[in-house]
């Protein structure tokens, strides 16, 4: 079946980088997103990779996939107070026809001066 | 391009009630998906709606009912409301529903229920 898990907490200091991990259970061919949840608000999408990709880089953000051990992280450089938010990691398999994601439990991160 | 509204932000109900939620998606997708948010069971699929017929549905009882509209604006429905119905809702809408189709979500509707 379908199962996404991620981490619940990490803490940064402001200017080191962050790295949030994630595994899924899906075996076939998927696409793999994260996005960002601040209070209040709904989701934003980050970014987001093919199975058939190693890595996708966009600015501060660095996604690298291990389909391997179906592991996925994204990786935030110089990471800001304003990046502090809850982190999703939502897979899409392959079979499935439509809008369905299945989401991780969400990491929060906390950034500190 | 306007985002994804979804009315009303904020609702307070009692056990027994219904609600219905509105979404209206981003101007040209014909994709409408439900999610709803808990801090217990997080982030779970409700259903999918594509030209106004269901194309997906997630594990949720039949209390659970949507529809969408020839514009493609959606609205769920939620019957005899239940205590663990508290949640955020939230509708994502894209253009097709397809793979690598980006769901844009809206900021999500709070229900309350007393």
């Amino acid at each position: 079946g379908e199962d996404v898990e991620q981490s619940l907490f990490l803490s940064v200091r402001e200017g080191d980088s962050s790295v949030i991990n994630c595994t899924y259970t899906d075996s076939s061919s998927t696409y793999l997103y994260w996005y960002k949840q601040e209070p209040g608000a709904g989701l934003q999408l980050l970014t987001y990779i093919f199975s058939n990709m190693d890595m996708k880089q966009d600015q501060r953000l660095t996604v690298l996939l291990n389909k391997k051990d179906k592991h996925l992280s994204l990786r935030i450089a110089d990471t800001q107070t304003g990046d502090s938010a809850i982190y999703f990691c939502a897979e899409r398999a392959l079979y499935n026809q439509g809008g369905k994601l299945i989401f991780g439990q969400g990491t929060e991160l906390s950034v500190k001066p | 391009k306007a985002g994804v509204t979804q009315t009303p932000r904020y609702l307070i109900k009692t056990r027994g009630q219904q609600v219905t939620l509105s979404c209206s998606p981003i101007s040209g997708h014909r994709s409408v998906s439900w999610y709803q948010q808990t801090p217990g069971q997080g982030l779970q699929f409700l259903f999918e709606y594509f030209s106004e017929t269901q194309r997906n549905k997630g594990n949720f009882p039949g209390r659970f009912s949507g529809r969408q509209f020839s514009n493609s604006r959606s609205e769920m429905n939620v019957s005899t409301l239940e205590l663990g119905d508290s949640a955020l809702y939230l509708c994502a809408s894209s253009l097709e529903g397809l793979r690598p189709d980006t769901q844009y979500f809206g900021p999500g509707t709070r229900l309350t229920v007393l």
